[in-house]
């Protein structure tokens, strides 16, 4: 049980260039969302995801885009990336217990834009 | 935006001492949770709580969940190293819809 997985771990992109950051979970949770983390701002939702065929936009949605087509499976696309994308990604699925969601993180990608 | 403040930003203590953190709000939260990230890796969930005046105990943490369930606090009792990390507590306000602090940066020095 490898919890939740993201892939790559580092990247650097040059301005507008696009990629995909991959994240993947095992635990058959139906709920999976992706959040940036910057300093002194905490972690923001950028795109969430309810089930598969089903996303939604977070706090910060513009300049991302995701799409759902496995329980397993939540990809983030950057379009075309820019300095202000610099950051650490998250990607975290959750369940839910009683009245709440417990959600469980992955390791992070850390991403630079030059 | 639920903004949700976090005090101290910055906490260094020596290993032995007692702590508290706080998380306030003006907006209220169906049920908040406390992570500890450590570096290079990603928020762990310590506990949820739900109901206003919720008290928590994890070993030497305990969580409080405010009466009008608007802001929270986790103390640490006997602080130890391997309590250093950043503690964010996250407000959920609807379905899987959380709302994340700026976090506290605790370093336990031995």
């Amino acid at each position: 049980n490898a919890g939740v997985t993201q892939t790559p771990k580092f990247q650097v992109l040059k301005t507008g260039q696009s990629m995909t950051l991959q994240c993947a979970q095992d635990m058959n949770h139906e709920y999976m969302s992706w959040y940036r983390q910057d300093p002194g701002m905490g972690l923001r939702l950028i795109h969430y995801s309810v089930g598969a065929g089903i996303t939604d936009q977070g706090e910060v949605p513009n300049g991302y885009n995701v799409s759902r087509s496995t329980t397993e499976d939540f990809p983030l696309r950057l379009l075309s990336a820019a300095p202000s994308q610099t950051s650490v990604y998250f990607c975290a699925s959750s369940y839910q217990a009683g009245e709440t969601y417990e959600q469980y993180f992955g390791p992070g990608t850390r991403l630079t834009v030059t | 935006t639920q903004l949700l403040e976090q005090s101290p930003q910055f906490l260094s203590i020596q290993e032995g001492e007692n702590l508290t953190v706080y998380c306030n709000s003006s907006s209220v939260f169906s049920s908040l949770q406390w992570y500890r990230q450590e570096p290079g890796e990603g928020p762990v969930l310590l506990v949820t709580v739900v109901t206003g005046g919720e008290v928590k105990k994890l070993k030497r943490l305990t969580f409080q969940f405010g009466d009008a369930r608007k802001d929270s606090s986790l103390h640490i009792t006997a602080a130890q190293p391997g309590d250093t990390g950043l503690y964010l507590c996250a407000g959920q306000t609807g379905a899987n819809n959380l709302f994340f602090g700026t976090g506290t940066r605790l370093t336990v020095i031995p």
